[in-house]
């Protein structure tokens, strides 16, 4: 089966930092763009990041520019988010997503998601 | 950055029924926007890319068009396993912007 499973949400004080890791399991996804998105209790989804198979470009939301940081390791098949001095409106469901961009850029496989809580 | 709004943000309709459900950008994206389904705890799911290419598997009552700043998803016969909240997200410009979403439900 195709899939794309989350870890390393957890519950963490404001200021914190957190790991979160996406392995793929059926699918390589050493030659695709990857990203993050999440989701508040609530509210609606949020693009976080992504970067390219080569990690030579990397993007960000505003919202988590210089906190946040994406990278990957093809040989693992893996994929993270670092996430530092976390703030309470950083709660969420954290999903990551292959993108694929040929023809179009377009997320064409999610994971399951993984929860992040940033409270004291 | 690019600014998604969807309307409406809620509908309830018979099962059989025609809905639409309208995206607009705050500026020209051309044909660079997604749709997306989220059912009720799932993760999002990709309906349609480049504004009207239907993913493989997703069922053809599900159509996408538009282009530049307004941008529609039809749904031509209401199914229950519809019952979802669906986003549309520009790819156009970094950052990428999801909108807020619209709620269908059946009446």
């Amino acid at each position: 089966e195709v899939q794309l499973v989350e870890s390393g949400g957890d519950l963490v004080q404001p200021g914190g930092s957190l790991r979160l890791s996406c392995a793929g399991s059926g699918v390589t996804i050493s030659s695709y763009w990857m990203g993050w998105a999440r989701q508040a209790p609530g509210k609606g989804l949020e693009w976080v990041a992504n970067t390219n198979p080569g990690e030579t470009d990397k993007n960000y939301a505003d919202s988590v520019k210089g906190r946040f940081t994406i990278s990957r390791d093809n040989a693992k098949n893996s994929l993270y988010l670092q996430m530092n001095s976390l703030r309470a409106e950083d709660t969420a469901m954290y999903y990551c997503a292959r993108q694929t961009v040929v023809p179009q850029d377009a997320f064409d496989i999610w994971g399951q998601g993984t929860k992040v809580t940033v409270a004291s | 950055a690019i600014q998604m709004t969807q309307s409406p943000s809620s509908l309830s309709a018979s099962v059989g029924d025609g809905v639409t459900i309208t995206c607009r950008a705050s500026q020209g994206i051309g044909n660079e926007l997604g749709w997306y389904q989220q059912r009720p705890g799932k993760a999002p799911k990709l309906l349609i890319c480049a504004a009207s290419s239907l993913q493989s598997g997703v069922p053809s009552r599900f159509s996408g068009s538009g282009s530049g700043t307004d941008f529609t998803l039809t749904i031509t016969s209401l199914q229950p396993e519809d019952v979802a909240t669906y986003y549309c997200l520009q790819d156009y410009r970094y950052p990428f912007t999801f909108g807020p979403g619209t709620k269908v439900d059946i009446k």
